[in-house]
């Protein structure tokens, strides 16, 4: 089974702070993780994905996260929040299951809110 | 332009009434699958396809189906539909390969209300 945990509903920031969205996931294999972005009334965009190759991560945007393995966590950082990061965030699990099934796991979603 | 795309965009409907929600890539992806985004609870899997003629249900697949008789075309089809899937439904694909280690594209999604 896996499961994903987005710790906070709501992410409030300020302009040029840096940003913060927690994940932690549960997984009985070895896991690919990735980050998505949705704007609103879009779909969702690939920010970046993690596939054993590194643990640190780098995607578009500026956006970056950190696969730690002993913490299970997988957290979503960007140096300097701008306002065209104020969006949803969803960060998803995904393992091939027996017989090369895939079903990823979203998890709730975090908001983020950067103020000016 | 690579793009995975979905009609209607909007639609308001009747509890009982067959529809038909239209997903078509244009990527040659192999993998696709339907998902629906309720406030709260992210995004959850109705059904996918692995590939043409193979298909197979996800976390939430009552009162849906769906077909893949064409590789570029997956739609869903709700033969009678009821209030409680009143929701946002999204189309993804992903490339041939090794489906844990490939992004999804999605559709701009569906939006439906079932009165």
């Amino acid at each position: 089974a896996q499961s994903v945990t987005q710790l906070d509903s709501h992410v409030s920031v300020s302009e040029g702070t840096p940003v913060l969205l927690r994940c932690n996931y549960s997984s009985s294999y070895s896991p690919s993780l990735f980050w998505y972005v949705q704007h609103p009334n879009k779909g969702l965009q690939l920010l970046l994905k993690y596939t054993s190759a590194a643990t640190l991560v780098k995607g578009i945007n500026g956006f970056e996260a950190e696969f730690k393995k002993s913490e299970t966590s997988f957290h979503l950082t960007k140096p300097s929040a701008h306002m065209s990061d104020a969006a949803e965030y969803f960060c998803v699990v995904s393992v091939v299951r027996s017989g090369g099934s895939y079903i990823p796991t979203f998890g709730r979603g975090t908001s983020l809110i950067v103020h000016p | 332009e690579a793009q995975v795309t979905q009609n209607p965009r909007y639609l308001i409907t009747v509890t009982g009434k067959k529809l038909t929600v239209t997903c078509s890539q244009n990527m040659n992806h192999e993998y696709m699958s339907w998902y629906r985004q309720d406030p709260g609870l992210g995004l959850r899997q109705i059904y996918y396809s692995m590939n043409v003629e193979v298909t197979d249900k996800g976390d939430v697949p009552e009162g849906y189906k769906v077909s893949r008789k064409e590789k570029r075309n997956f739609p869903l089809i709700l033969e009678s539909p009821s209030p409680n899937q009143t929701s946002l439904y999204f189309c993804a694909s992903s490339p041939p390969g090794q489906w844990t280690i490939y992004e999804q594209y999605f559709g701009p999604g569906t939006r439906l209300t079932v009165t």
